[in-house]
């Protein structure tokens, strides 16, 4: 049974351009969340989502960042016109039961994004 | 607004003694507080977490103390091995959040000495 799988690992991108941040839950798993950790600082909760809902995006700014679990295929968090403040290590985990099961969450080994 | 904080950012141990890492939280409204592990290159990794109506929580070598007075908890790893070399988060889970929506500590990063 696989971990939770993120790709790219590493991604560069120049200012202005968009970053696609992928994540694979485990099997099973249904719920998704995303952290971004800035350099000397903890995870940062963006969102939570569902299979084709977004259940809570209170972390995310409001410009910019978006992000989807669709039916089929990894959730996605898109970042438009990257600046360099986004540059971070963006972590995906997911769980298989969601609202105050108690259960906990799988994280993956995180995509860092440099924006040069 | 740290409303978790870990103010010790690095802590050196010798093998086999204990290691106590802590963590303070100026919110009353956590009913559930975790610790993650975390290698370089690796995404967080969960240790052992305990509900805000316990006071101790103990797994093996790793134990969790809540001093909900203080607003203080504390991870115990006795005795220390070197693999147990890592940063350390903790972690607190707001009343009435989703189950995985924390609040992350900045880390400790713990160097066990051989």
């Amino acid at each position: 049974n696989a971990g939770v799988m993120q790709n790219p690992r590493h991604l560069v991108r120049r200012r202005g351009q968009e970053a696609r941040l992928r994540c694979s839950p485990m099997k099973g798993h249904s719920h998704v969340y995303w952290y971004r950790q800035l350099p000397e600082e903890g995870l940062k909760f963006m969102v939570y989502l569902q299979k084709e809902n977004i259940i809570d995006e209170s972390g995310m700014p409001k410009e910019r960042f978006s992000a989807e679990f669709p039916k089929e295929g990894p959730s996605i968090l898109r970042i438009q016109q990257v600046v360099r403040g986004d540059s971070a290590a963006y972590f995906c985990a997911s769980s298989p039961l969601g609202h105050r099961e108690n259960t906990e969450a799988f994280f993956g080994q995180g995509t860092r994004l440099t924006v040069v | 607004d740290q409303q978790v904080k870990q103010n010790s950012p690095s802590l050196s141990v010798q093998e086999g003694r204990i290691s106590i890492l802590n963590c303070d939280y100026t919110n009353s409204m956590f009913d559930y507080f975790l610790w993650y592990k975390k290698y370089p290159a690796e995404g967080p990794t969960f240790l052992i977490s305990i509900s805000s109506i316990k006071d101790k929580n103990e797994d093996g070598r790793f134990t969790v103390f809540l001093n909900k007075s203080a607003k203080h908890l504390s991870l115990h790893i006795v005795p220390s091995q070197p693999g147990d070399s890592a940063v350390y988060f903790c972690a607190a889970r707001p009343i009435g959040g989703a189950t995985n929506k924390l609040i992350f500590g900045t880390g400790t990063l713990l160097a066990v000495q051989p």
